[in-house]
């Protein structure tokens, strides 16, 4: 059964830093890509930023570039996302989400989401 | 970046009833189109992708059509655990992008 399950989040002052991990089971973590998603109180999904199978590729929404960075450990089969110079805006539940397209190395465009953690709440 | 707008913000509908959600895309995403299920409280679950294509154990009265810019998902006959809120996704180029979402609720 496949499964993500996020840890790390908390309550954090305006500028401080946090960082989410992400542990996967069930799959090939390598071959996915693997994705942060959040959600505001009350409000809808916004995608956070992506990352190949390999790592090599990463991607951001404009709300964090510059401030969040995503990485992966293939060996532990997990995800992390560093958060720096955190605001207020950034205050939601942040979700791990696996990529559902299985591409043999990295796939150059982006892909629904088929596996889903409970979240994690970040206050800030 | 591609903007998904979904239409209505909310729809009342009774048990049993049909329900028909529309997403409409700034700009052509093909068939890269997803559709995702959120009950309060809960974690999105994948219903939809490519569009068409039910996700693994998504029941038979879900179903999505369209391509290019204007999408739109059915649920044939309302069950309570269907009274939820419905997100759309385009997934052709980066940034992948939302739609704002459908409130589904019991009329």
């Amino acid at each position: 059964e496949v499964q993500v399950v996020e840890s790390g989040g908390g309550l954090v002052q305006t500028g401080g830093s946090l960082r989410l991990s992400c542990a996967a089971s069930g799959f090939n973590f390598r071959s996915y890509a693997m994705n942060w998603v959040r959600q505001a109180p009350g409000t809808g999904l916004e995608w956070v930023s992506g990352i190949s199978g390999t790592g090599i590729a990463t991607y951001y929404g404009d709300s964090v570039k510059g401030r969040f960075t995503i990485s992966r450990d293939n060996s532990r089969n997990t995800l992390y996302l560093q958060m720096n110079s955190l605001r207020g805006e950034d205050t939601a539940v942040y979700y791990c989400a696996k990529a559902g397209r299985f591409c043999g190395g990295d796939c150059p465009t982006p892909s629904y989401l088929d596996s889903w953690g409970q979240g994690t709440l970040v206050t800030v | 970046e591609i903007v998904m707008t979904q239409s209505p913000v909310t729809l009342s509908v009774s048990p049993g009833e049909r329900a028909t959600l529309s997403c409409r895309a700034s700009q052509t995403v093909s068939s890269n189109l997803a559709w995702y299920q959120q009950r309060p409280g809960q974690a999105p679950r994948l219903l939809i992708y490519g569009a068409s294509t039910r996700a693994t154990g998504i029941p038979a009265r879900f179903s999505g059509s369209g391509s290019g810019t204007e999408f739109t998902l059915t649920i044939s006959s309302l069950q309570s655990e269907d009274f939820a809120v419905y997100y759309c996704q385009q997934f052709y180029n980066w940034p992948q992008t939302f739609g704002r979402g459908t409130k589904v609720e019991i009329k």
